[in-house]
């Protein structure tokens, strides 16, 4: 069964802009993921943020949790045409042991 | 960095056929592996957890006796779809973990798609 849901399900922005993704879920977690997928390929780690913080950076990419909402955001500053992918969130649960349940992702389309 | 490589990455084959997929840690030992299919334009769902030297843990609605995980060495795992039908067309993605590490990453191989004529 899915977890993570995210929103928007797809988001056209102009290269350059910042872009922000949601991602709600409903069980207690060990940890939150996110993902990106281009088109018809595997999945590419960005970060994982554990449910004891709060906000995490790598780079362009900053990941909130809030665990109080069981939701997260993941935020893209000065997006470029090469961010253009599927964004995926994804949770394990307390006591999974590693085992990943995947939103349904988002659809980033940047426009060059 | 950690790769994970999948074999074939595309195959198309006839209806009744057995199809293996393997996927392969290159530089990581990886204790779990797991094996996920994915739609057209939908997320990846769960179909099992394959750990080395023990039997896969298949998740509710996966048919074992159709989808036959052998995990025989810390970087190998092998899905095999046995009796193909047309329905079992998807994308297959593998992902393995680090031997040792509960909650990190899991590392995606690129993916099989496989199509059943």
């Amino acid at each position: 069964s899915q977890q993570g849901e995210e929103d928007p399900q797809a988001l056209s922005i102009q290269e350059g802009e910042n872009a922000t993704m949601n991602c709600s879920y409903k069980t207690s977690i060990n940890n939150l993921q996110w993902y990106r997928q281009n088109s018809g390929r595997g999945l590419v780690h960005l970060i994982l943020i554990r449910s004891n913080e709060r906000e995490k950076h790598s780079g362009r990419l900053r990941v909130t949790l809030d665990t109080s909402k069981k939701s997260s955001s993941l935020l893209i500053t000065a997006s470029r045409a090469a961010d253009t992918a599927s964004y995926f969130c994804a949770t394990v649960a307390s006591g999974a042991n590693s085992k990943l349940t995947f939103g349904k992702g988002i659809t980033l389309s940047v426009r060059p | 960095g950690a790769v994970v490589s999948q074999h074939p990455s595309r195959v198309i084959c006839k209806s009744g056929t057995s199809v293996k997929i393997e996927c392969r840690s290159l530089d990581f030992q990886a204790t779990t592996m797991f094996w996920y299919r994915q739609f057209p334009k939908k997320s990846l769902m769960l179909m099992a957890t394959s750990n080395e030297g023990s039997k896969a843990t298949y998740e509710q609605g996966v048919e074992k006796d159709k989808f036959l995980i052998n995990h025989a060495s810390l970087t190998l795992s092998t899905l095999t779809v046995t009796s193909a039908h047309p329905e079992d067309s998807s994308f297959y993605i593998c992902s393995a973990l680090r031997a040792l590490r509960i909650e990190g990453e899991q590392f995606f191989g690129p993916g099989t798609r496989l199509t059943v004529l």
